[in-house]
């Protein structure tokens, strides 16, 4: 069974102190490794698809990072508007079948 | 915007009732997806649609159904209604061909059960 799992829970950062939120995943036969944000209320906005290791991704002051156990995103000095909760979700297997497992995500609150 | 529009946006109902949950793919998507949010399991997979045929099941409660219908909207049908099915419902659609697997979001039904 696919597995993600997201740390730290929760994240409160100072407007333009940068950091990172871990993904780690056990899969059998990745397809992709996508983040998420996701407001309070609302559906999850997507960000990011990674298909391989090594492979990163640049978004404003989001970079998505790939390895072959885990994933970071690192938001460089963040800001406000920034807090959301992140989520990381695998696609894995084959066949027709493209469902996406998700972690529970990382609550980051950026303070002015 | 996503592009992808879901019907109603809130819906409160009574136990042992049933509700019809609407979704719009995003324009060329052929791909539907449903998932369950909730506080204590995050978001779980339900089914997944593509052109109208059923093609992966999760965690599927047997009082649910869903299905896509040729102008490829769907419909996700919660029956028998209990106050753990209290979640937000949230539509997904893709074009799953090639490298362009991701889903993009609808903005979710607030489902509550009393």
């Amino acid at each position: 069974e696919d597995q993600v799992t997201q740390s730290p829970e929760a994240l409160r950062l100072q407007e333009g102190e940068s950091s990172s939120l871990n993904c780690s995943y056990t899969v059998s036969g990745l397809r992709g490794l996508f983040w998420y944000r996701q407001d309070p209320g609302k559906g999850p906005e997507f960000l990011f698809t990674l298909y391989s290791a090594g492979e990163e991704k640049e978004k404003e002051r989001l970079k998505a990072t790939l390895t072959k156990k885990e994933s970071f995103l690192h938001i460089t000095a963040p800001k406000p508007e920034d807090s959301a909760t992140y989520l990381c979700a695998v696609q894995a297997g084959g066949g027709s079948n493209y469902k996406l497992t998700f972690g529970k995500g990382t609550l980051l609150t950026v303070n002015p | 915007d996503s592009g992808v529009t879901q019907t109603p946006k809130h819906l409160i109902t009574a136990t042992g009732q049933r509700v019809t949950l609407r979704c719009s793919p995003r324009s060329g998507d052929l791909s539907v997806y449903w998932y369950q949010q909730s506080l204590d399991q995050g978001l779980q997979f339900l089914i997944q649609y593509y052109n109208g045929e059923e093609r992966a099941k999760g965690n599927i409660l047997e009082r649910f159904s869903a299905q896509q219908f040729p102008d490829l909207h769907s419909e996700l049908n919660l029956s028998s209604l209990e106050l753990g099915d209290s979640a937000l419902y949230f539509c997904a659609s893709s074009f799953t061909v090639g490298a362009r697997r991701e889903q993009f979001f609808g903005p979710g039904t607030r489902l509550t059960v009393l």
